[in-house]
């Protein structure tokens, strides 16, 4: 099955500073990779995703990368805001029908104002 | 359009007890989930659902049992509770496409079993 590993687990930087989140998955045949946003008692929310056709996505602010041969994508956040702060999720894809994700551990965002 | 709901939203119960928590969505979504989120651990899968009257296995799926009976609606049963089984329990639901599309999930359920 499908492995994703996410670094680091907690991560502040100072407001107006960038923010960069990393994964590395296991599975070659995955395809599509979102990343979550998940404020303190609520539900996650999609803020970007990508597919495997593409190297880079970029939605103001936030942008992701892909690199299919070494397995890994990446979250950019720049000019952070204290309303970033919040957990990440990255996810991937795995194969089937299902659409089923796996999802990395997490990733607490602390903008310091 | 109220998206992905779940019920209850708090629930306590001692070990061995029963319960079932409701998950609804009126988006007309194919696919639904149940995923169990534990400090440190992300999201993990317990359970998944192609669609009406279908079920199958996820990551995390012993101890739990779910149900499809309606295409709006997907069940998470806990027949005998555990303390391993205190979590927080989100749905969620998503299109049937050719593509990947989005993962809309519900506000979420905190059991905590004593």
């Amino acid at each position: 099955g499908e492995n994703v590993e996410q670094h680091p687990s907690t991560l502040s930087v100072q407001e107006g500073d960038s923010a960069v989140i990393k994964c590395t998955y296991s599975d070659s045949a995955s395809n599509y990779f979102p990343w979550y946003k998940q404020e303190l008692g609520k539900r996650p929310q999609l803020i970007i995703d990508i597919r495997s056709n593409v190297g880079e996505k970029k939605d103001q602010r936030i942008a992701v990368t892909l690199n299919k041969t070494a397995k890994h994508f990446s979250l950019h956040i720049t000019e952070t805001q204290p309303e970033d702060s919040a957990v990440y999720f990255c996810a991937a894809s795995l194969s089937g029908s299902a659409r089923q994700l796996t999802f990395g551990s997490g990733t607490q965002l602390t903008v310091l104002p | 359009n109220a998206g992905v709901t779940q019920t209850p939203k708090f629930r306590v119960l001692k070990t061995g007890q029963s319960m079932t928590l409701l998950c609804a969505q009126d988006m007309n979504h194919e696919y639904m989930y149940w995923y169990r989120q534990d400090p440190g651990m992300g999201l993990r899968l317990i359970h998944y659902s192609v669609g009406e009257g279908t079920t199958a296995k996820g990551e995390v799926p012993d101890g739990y049992n779910v149900s499809r009976l309606k295409k709006q609606n997907f069940l998470l049963g806990l027949e005998s509770a555990a303390p391993s089984q205190t979590s927080v329990y989100f749905c969620a639901s998503s299109y049937s496409t050719s593509v990947w599309t989005e993962q809309f999930f519900g506000p979420g359920t905190r059991l905590t079993v004593l």
